[in-house]
């Protein structure tokens, strides 16, 4: 079965520059979730679309940005980069979790290396 | 505020024991839904179960089984016979069906199993 596919799944930056990461989400999920997920932490929400809207939005530093395009798939922009931007991000996507399904489905992420 | 406490920071056991991973959460909401993930070494959050705040069935998946109480907010997970493989993170988290669209997760739980 298709999966959430996430690219690159690795990414090696230096300070004060640019990533992108990229999340394509199951087919016919609408819904894209945006995670970071720090060494040793939790992962925590940073920014949610639904139809291409955003729905959410978390603990998302200003220097990031999202958005979710016609096809659904979601770019994660994040400028200015600094070392505690390093952290496993990860991308979920979802139908509405109101009609039956398994839930969450996270893509294997992206990690971040700042240096 | 949501919530979500695994207060087992690690857990080391020897192969085929049992072990019990608790997760105690916390929501004035009265739709919701629990969730169990396995993170291993190599970083993906791989989907375990998903249960919704109307059914307090408990669940039996192979080994895995989940012990969900509304009355103490507890959604507590076993490994029977546990093995090596089963060695990783262990993440329980809330998504509240009304409002923000996202997961809270737990701290986590390292299990570690011996051979």
């Amino acid at each position: 079965a298709a999966g959430v596919i996430q690219s690159p799944r690795h990414l090696i930056k230096e300070k004060r520059e640019t990533a992108t990461l990229k999340c394509y989400p199951i087919p016919r999920h609408d819904t894209v979730y945006w995670y970071q997920q720090g060494p040793g932490q939790d992962p925590q929400f940073l920014i949610s679309f639904y139809e291409k809207m955003q729905s959410d939005k978390g603990s998302i530093p200003d220097r990031f940005s999202a958005q979710q395009f016609s096809d659904y798939h979601s770019e994660l922009n994040m400028s200015s980069l600094e070392l505690g931007d390093s952290a496993l991000y990860f991308c979920a996507s979802s139908p509405s979790l109101d009609r039956d399904s398994d839930g969450y489905t996270f893509g294997s992420g992206t990690r971040l290396t700042v240096v | 505020a949501q919530k979500v406490t695994q207060a087992q920071t690690e857990i080391s056991v020897v192969e085929k024991e049992d072990v019990t991973l608790d997760c105690v959460y916390e929501t004035r909401d009265t739709t919701y839904y629990l969730f169990w993930y396995k993170q291993p070494p190599s970083g993906e959050l791989v989907f375990l179960i998903r249960r919704n705040s109307f059914d307090e069935q408990n669940e039996i998946s192979g080994r895995y089984s989940w012990n969900f109480q509304k009355s103490t907010s507890s959604f507590n997970f076993t490994i029977t016979a546990s093995q090596v493989v089963d060695s990783a993170v262990y993440f329980c988290a809330l998504f509240l069906i009304q409002g923000a669209q996202k997961l809270v997760f737990g701290q986590g739980t390292r299990l570690t199993i011996n051979p």
